[in-house]
C-alpha cells in the first residue's frame, strides 16, 4: 500500500540554521510528491512539488527538496531558517494509478528559536 | 484558474446535531474532489473522494457521509455528530493525473 512517512513530529532549529524535514514514501508507481505548509488556523499552501524532470525542486520562501528514487525520499531543506518559517509541514504523494489520490504524511511541526 | 470555496469557516455544534459542510469548485469541470480531516495534533486523514457525480469512495468507516449532487459540489454530512468529529476539514481538488492539487480554506468544527 502507498504511504508517506515523515520522520519527526516536531523539529526545532535556531534562527539562521539549516532546516531539514524528512519524508519517505512507498509507491508502486512513479510518484508525484508535494510539500505543503500550514500556518496556525489556516489552510494548506503549496511549497513545492515534483512530477517529472529535474529531481531537485525549488519552491517558495527559499525551500527546496530533492527526489531520490533509490532512497524513496523527498526531504525538504532550507539553508537558513527564519522565525516566519515556524509552521506545520506536510509531505504528500499522489497516486497516478488511482486518479491522483493524494496521501499525506503525519506532518512535522517546525519551531524556530531566536 | 481553479478556486475552491468552503463554508462555513468555523462551526460549533452540539453532540448529536447534524452536520453539512459544502465545497464548490470553479474553473474546472469533472474534478476529482476530496474531503480530509485534521484532528488536533494529527495529520491529514483522507475521508472521502469522488471522481464524478454520485460516485463516492470512503476511506475510513465513521459516522460521516459524503455526497456529490453536482459536478462541482461536494458535501460532507453527518446525522449525529460525535465529540471525536471535531477537527479541521479540508476540501481539495486534484487533477486526474495527480500533478495538481488545490485546497479550500477549511472549516474548523468544534463539537461540544
Amino acid at each position: 500500500a502507498q504511504s508517506v512517512t515523515q520522520l519527526g513530529s516536531h523539529v526545532s532549529v535556531s534562527e539562521g540554521a539549516l532546516v531539514l524535514l524528512r519524508c519517505n514514501y512507498s509507491s508502486s508507481v512513479p510518484p508525484y510528491l508535494f510539500w505543503y505548509v500550514q500556518y496556525p488556523n489556516q489552510g494548506l499552501q503549496l511549497l513545492l512539488k515534483y512530477t517529472t524532470g529535474a529531481t531537485l525542486v525549488k519552491g517558495i520562501n527559499g525551500f527546496e527538496a530533492e527526489f531520490k528514487k533509490s532512497e524513496t525520499s523527498f526531504h525538504l531543506t532550507k539553508p537558513s531558517a527564519h522565525m516566519s518559517d515556524a509552521a506545520e509541514y506536510f509531505c504528500a504523494v499522489s497516486l497516478s494509478n488511482q486518479g491522483g489520490k493524494l496521501i499525506f504524511g503525519q506532518g512535522t511541526e517546525l519551531s524556530v528559536k531566536p | 484558474s481553479q478556486t475552491i470555496h468552503q463554508w462555513p469557516a468555523t462551526l460549533v455544534q452540539p453532540v448529536g446535531s447534524p452536520l453539512s459542510l459544502e465545497c464548490t469548485v470553479e474553473g474546472t469541470s469533472n474534478p476529482n474532489l476530496y474531503w480530509y480531516r485534521q484532528a488536533a495534533g494529527r495529520g491529514l486523514q483522507l475521508l472521502f473522494y469522488s471522481v464524478g457525480i454520485g460516485q463516492i469512495s470512503s476511506e475510513v468507516p465513521q459516522n460521516l457521509s459524503a455526497s456529490r449532487p453536482q459536478d462541482r459540489q461536494f458535501i460532507l454530512s453527518s446525522k449525529k455528530l460525535l465529540l471525536s468529529d471535531s477537527g479541521f476539514y479540508l476540501c481539495a481538488w486534484v487533477n486526474p493525473w495527480g500533478t495538481e492539487a488545490f485546497f479550500g480554506q477549511g472549516t474548523r468544527l468544534t463539537v461540544v
